[in-house]
């Protein structure tokens, strides 16, 4: 399995609080990215990165926003949280674009309440 | 951008008996297309993915056949068994910087013994 790290895996939330999320990987890959997971919706993308300190939006990008200072290292935040941000989130990471699959981390079940 | 659609949305077959799972994309410089298992509980995971260049691809009891003319793409599980049931996730993506895997919302398969 992919060396990924997601932290924390569970978190509560009472909304108007910021959260971050860390998604840690030991592979070395270049690609970094955030999806959320909900029922009916399938993965859909938040942000991703293409390098340290390069990030571009998804699809569902409002409300987040990323930073990648280091190459291990994509961290998710929620500047305000709000209930339609309850969700679980996945972090993945690929070594190209293209051809490259996806592996995934184990997720952080998110709830704001 | 690219827009995925996957149906269908569950699907129930015996066990033995065999699934197919479709999905259309809309960008047609799409040429990665992968397939992913999510069991309950569990992050998803890469299980066969097929590239522009190729019709149809096998791996054991799945394989998965493209028509890019058409735009659609197929996963065929032969001979279920009940660990088959899980939520399958299509994707795309185009071989060009700044892209990213965009999945299709998911297929619950339940194969019943």
């Amino acid at each position: 399995d992919a060396g990924i790290t997601q932290s924390p895996r569970h978190k509560v939330t009472e909304t108007g609080t910021p959260v971050t999320l860390r998604c840690h990987q030991t592979e070395n890959h270049r690609y970094m990215y955030w999806y959320r997971q909900d029922p009916g919706h399938g993965l859909r993308l938040i942000h991703y990165s293409y390098g340290v300190k390069d990030t571009d939006k998804g699809e569902v990008s409002d409300g987040y926003s990323v930073s990648r200072s280091k190459t291990e290292d994509f961290l998710l935040t929620l500047e305000s949280a709000t209930s339609s941000q309850t969700s679980v989130y996945f972090c993945a990471i690929s070594e190209a674009v293209g051809n490259s699959p996806l592996h995934f981390g184990n997720g952080t079940r998110l709830t704001v309440t | 951008g690219e827009n995925v659609e996957q149906h269908p949305s569950t699907l129930s077959v015996q066990e033995g008996d065999s699934a197919v799972i479709k999905c259309t994309y809309s960008d047609s410089a799409s040429n990665y297309f992968p397939w992913y298992k999510q069991e309950l509980g569990k992050r998803p995971q890469l299980i066969i993915d097929i590239r522009s260049n190729v019709g149809e691809k096998k791996d054991q009891r799945i394989a998965v056949t493209l028509n890019k003319t058409a735009k659609h793409f197929s996963l065929h599980i032969t001979e279920t068994q009940p660990e088959d049931s899980a939520v399958y996730f299509c994707a795309a993506r185009a071989n060009q910087a700044g892209t990213a895997l965009i999945f299709g919302k998911g297929t619950t398969l339940s194969v019943s013994s």
